[in-house]
């Protein structure tokens, strides 16, 4: 497709829920980022995959946290026993290069989570 | 870890009228980018500036990197209803996977 594609575009869990959210970045882009934007603020770092190797995890809040890439495409956010806390847009950002440079990240428009 | 502080929080301007915000950063960043979210969507980059001192356009959006790549600016002239939104400085390190986000400034424009 055109661009960053994530679902669902919102997903209601209760308290104590699993949760997998899906992002499809565009074709052939080999870096995919995972923010998670609460109400008012910017978007903030999650995790970083270059193809399928996990290079930055270190934004992840908690274990109850997991993603994957395992063929270096679609990627799956997986949030465990979800909690209150962890409502919030997640967004998927996809880049075509390995590095910053001159590439810039393409957004998708993200999954609404709300733990009720 | 490093952070960005966005300035004003917020704007509400008349249409027609000029508008600047700007962004300043504890560390040293690599590159600056400026994103405009509407509801309901993610970040659009609008400029990204790659040098101290550059000094980028995008139609009537103007932004400068600077000197002390400690901080950048956004201005936006003769403003109009569709220039509604948030607009999010983010800055890059060299090699860096992230990017990182400011706040954000709401922006809106009066008729």
């Amino acid at each position: 497709g055109a661009g960053v594609s994530q679902s669902p575009r919102y997903k209601v869990a209760k308290r104590g829920q699993d949760v997998a959210l899906r992002c499809d970045p565009i074709s052939g882009h080999v870096s995919l980022f995972w923010y998670q934007q609460a109400l008012g603020q910017g978007p903030e770092f999650l995790t970083y995959f270059q193809n399928e190797a996990q290079l930055d995890k270190s934004g992840l809040p908690s274990d109850r946290f997991f993603a994957e890439r395992p063929e270096g495409s679609v990627s799956t956010l997986k949030i465990q026993r979800t909690q209150q806390e962890d409502s919030a847009v997640y967004l998927c950002a996809s880049r075509s290069g390995p590095r910053a440079g001159r590439s810039p990240l393409h957004f998708g428009n993200g999954t609404r989570l709300t733990v009720t | 870890g490093q952070q960005l502080n966005q300035s004003p929080q917020s704007m509400f301007i008349q249409e027609g009228e000029d508008v600047s915000m700007n962004c300043t950063s504890s560390s040293i960043f690599n590159t600056w980018l400026w994103y405009k979210q509407d509801p309901g969507e993610g970040p659009v980059l609008l400029i990204a500036l790659y040098k101290a001192g550059e000094l980028t356009s995008n139609g009537r959006l103007t932004a400068q990197f600077g000197i002390t790549r400690k901080d950048s600016f956004l201005n936006i002239s003769a403003s109009i209803p569709s220039d509604v939104g948030i607009y999010f400085c983010a800055g890059q390190s060299v090699g860096a996977g992230k990017s990182t986000f400011g706040d954000g400034t709401t922006l809106t424009v009066k008729p």
